[in-house]
């Protein structure tokens, strides 16, 4: 099926420690996004990558580093995690030129 | 600053009622608006989106929003809800220019629908 996807799906890792985070799709699509999603649901960007350059970031702490191989991809790397990362990490894609984003389904991440 | 709010944080509706969910923006100029539903568990989906023209658009599942200019809104309807429209739905909005295609979305309403 053409989607986003992301794995994993749940994470589950003790603070300090290093994880990342892998998103795919296979739209076709240009531009890709990573959202952070709090505890009370609230959608906020994190950063943006067009053609793997980055175009978008937004205030974000030096921990988290995205990087693109390629279009189809953009993964996000988070070092040293600390309680306050847990939340829900939604990538997106979207054409060219477009604001049609579209989602992948999350990755639940929970640091203890 | 640019800001989207929706005042409703959570309602309640009967499986069959009608359904208005409210957002309003604050921005220079008018923006991009959208409007995302939340399955549990799931990613965003788009419902619609108005970049200009015919103030009132049509969406998926059975949904419309109606851009009011004066009034700074972008309030989604739909005139039965089923069981299965029981979700959170966000708001977003982006400015027409120079903003690479930057979302902002407001906190969200979440739908309960009752049998």
């Amino acid at each position: 099926d053409t989607a986003v996807s992301q794995t994993p799906k749940y994470l589950v890792t003790q603070m300090g420690n290093d994880k990342s985070i892998k998103c795919e799709q296979n739209l076709g699509h240009d531009t890709m996004y990573w959202y952070k999603q709090d505890s009370k649901k609230f959608l906020k960007i994190m950063f943006s990558y067009n053609n793997k350059e980055l175009i978008i970031n937004e205030t974000v702490p030096n921990r988290f580093s995205p990087k693109s191989p390629d279009k189809a991809h953009l993964n996000l790397h988070i070092n040293s995690l600390e309680l306050g990362d847990s939340a829900v990490y939604f990538c997106a894609s979207s054409p060219e030129n477009s604001y049609e984003q579209y989602f992948g389904p999350g990755t639940r991440l929970t640091v203890t | 600053a640019q800001s989207v709010t929706q005042p409703d944080i959570h309602i309640t509706v009967s499986e069959g009622a009608s359904l208005e969910l409210r957002c309003n923006y604050s921005y220079g100029a008018t923006p991009y608006l959208f409007w995302y539903v939340q399955s549990p568990g799931q990613g965003l989906q788009l419902l619609l989106k108005y970049f200009s023209g015919d103030t009132l658009v049509q969406g998926i599942k059975g949904c419309e929003a109606e851009f009011k200019r004066r009034q700074s809104s972008f309030n989604l309807r739909k005139p039965s809800v089923h069981w299965s429209d029981a979700a959170e739905y966000f708001c977003a909005v982006a400015p027409l220019t120079g903003s690479n295609y930057k979302l902002t979305f407001g906190k969200g309403t979440l739908l309960t629908v009752n049998p």
